[in-house]
């Protein structure tokens, strides 16, 4: 059984791009939810995705949108990237969130 | 909103208990989590405790939850140094969707 995988690891962009991440959810996993970590913090909800619609959002603006797959899965877009953007994102996939979420390493994107 | 805290730092030694912590404002809330991070890692997740409960043993792992105080505690028996990371409580609410995540206790295990 595969886990939770994200890719690219690592990501560069300046300010005003846009970027693409992915994440590939647990086998069998419906459910996937996105997090933004800035260092020394606890991840902060962007938005989660249950069978290929968005099921709630966390305090982010419209620049930060998503897509589920009929895979399950997922693609994280940030629009107009701006410094504090600068983060690792975090891709967790459930089959029901109620009994935890499983988490990819992440991808640590630098804005400069 | 939810808003979940935690103390950041925890010091103990190789074989004795470490507590850690948290409380979380929404008394709604109705799954909590204990999750463990490894630096350069993601998240695993180490247990949960549903509402109803009072306390969860799994192993070293033993939770603790007062909802009348709102608080969660995670205890790990016979500390290891493998066990040091950084622990983030974390609480499900907002209609079974949103989890919000305190901002972490650092544990260093001390040989």
């Amino acid at each position: 059984e595969t886990g939770v995988t994200q890719s690219p690891t690592h990501l560069i962009k300046t300010r005003g791009q846009q970027v693409t991440l992915r994440c590939s959810s647990q086998s069998g996993h419906n459910t996937v939810s996105w997090y933004q970590q800035a260092l020394g913090q606890g991840p902060q909800f962007i938005f989660q995705y249950y069978r290929e619609e968005e099921n709630g959002r966390g305090n982010f603006p419209p620049r930060f949108s998503g897509l589920q797959f009929p895979n399950y899965s997922s693609e994280l877009n940030v629009n107009a990237l701006e410094l504090d953007d600068s983060a690792l994102y975090l891709c967790a996939s459930s089959l029901a969130v109620t009994s935890g979420q499983f988490f990819g390493p992440g991808t640590r994107l630098t804005v400069l | 909103g939810e808003d979940v805290e935690q103390s950041l730092f925890l010091s103990v030694r190789e074989g004795d208990s470490s507590v850690i912590n948290c409380t979380y404002t929404d008394s709604s809330s109705t799954y909590l989590y204990w999750y463990k991070q490894e630096p350069g890692a993601g998240l695993q997740l180490l247990t949960y405790i549903f509402s109803n409960m009072d306390m969860k043993q799994d192993q070293r792992l033993t939770v603790l939850l007062n909802k009348k105080d709102k608080h969660l505690s995670l205890r790990i028996a016979d500390t290891q140094t493998g066990d040091s990371a950084i622990y983030f409580c974390a609480v499900l609410s907002g209609g079974y969707q949103k989890v919000t995540f305190g901002t972490g206790t650092k544990l260093q295990v001390i040989p």
